[in-house]
């Protein structure tokens, strides 16, 4: 199974800055990864698949890259609306489907 | 646009059973894998179970292997997910989402979710 591992947990910002979320698999998923955003009471909402393409309706301050083993979710210039906490998830070896531990955005 | 709508989640004693359903709209159901996924609460994400879109072909995470069953009506455009011998630890939210692939993939979509509370 492909552990997923998300850092930092938390991230502590302000509005306009730029936050930048990692995400390291155990092994070599090649660009099988996605990111989700989950905010409070809500489903998750796709974000970036294949580590670097925007899900249709994503604004362009998200971006995803990496490949291989360690990838990267940037929010370019963080709205107030962004707050939420940030899942990646692997499809390269399945199954089982595996997610990250997640990492929170919050107001600094 | 693309709609889930899931259903049938409730209280249940341990041991019991429950059946999930996820009602599909705004695209054709029978082209695109359909999954479970779940969130215990205050926790992360996990997979529970994708079936094919034709439905030929299911696959379980082992937490819920032999206890769950993912099946799906394509012409009732609705998947389910029968649960039984429930544990405690399968407490969570419940959803389902859509590949954008006739098997699993990335979930391009995902319903509202339904609570399942085993209690023990």
């Amino acid at each position: 199974e492909v552990v997923l591992t998300q850092f930092p947990a938390t991230l502590s910002l302000s509005p306009g800055e730029r936050a930048t979320l990692s995400c390291r698999a155990s092994q070599s998923i090649s660009s099988y990864l996605a990111w989700y955003q989950q905010k409070p009471g809500q489903a998750p909402r796709l974000l970036i698949y294949d580590a670097s393409n925007r899900a249709t309706g994503i604004p362009a301050r998200f971006s995803g890259s990496g490949s291989g083993t360690d990838f990267t979710l940037t929010i370019s210039s963080l709205e107030p609306e962004d707050f939420a906490v940030y899942y990646c998830q692997q499809r390269s070896n399945w199954p089982p489907l595996t997610f990250g531990g997640g990492t929170k955005v919050e107001i600094k | 646009e693309v709609q889930l709508l899931e259903s049938g989640g409730g209280l249940v004693q341990r041991g019991g059973s429950l059946r999930l359903s996820c009602a599909a709209s705004g695209f054709t159901f029978e082209n695109f894998g359909m999954n479970w996924v779940r969130q215990a609460p205050g926790k992360g994400l996990e997979w529970v179970s994708v079936m094919s879109g034709s439905g030929g072909a299911t696959y379980y995470a082992d937490s819920v292997k032999g206890r769950f069953t993912i099946s799906r009506d394509n012409s009732k455009n609705t998947l389910y997910l029968q649960m039984d011998s429930l544990r405690a630890e399968d407490t969570a939210v419940y959803y389902c989402a859509k590949s954008p692939t006739f098997i699993a993939a990335h979930l391009d979509s995902w319903g509202q979710g339904t609570l399942v509370t085993v209690s023990s």
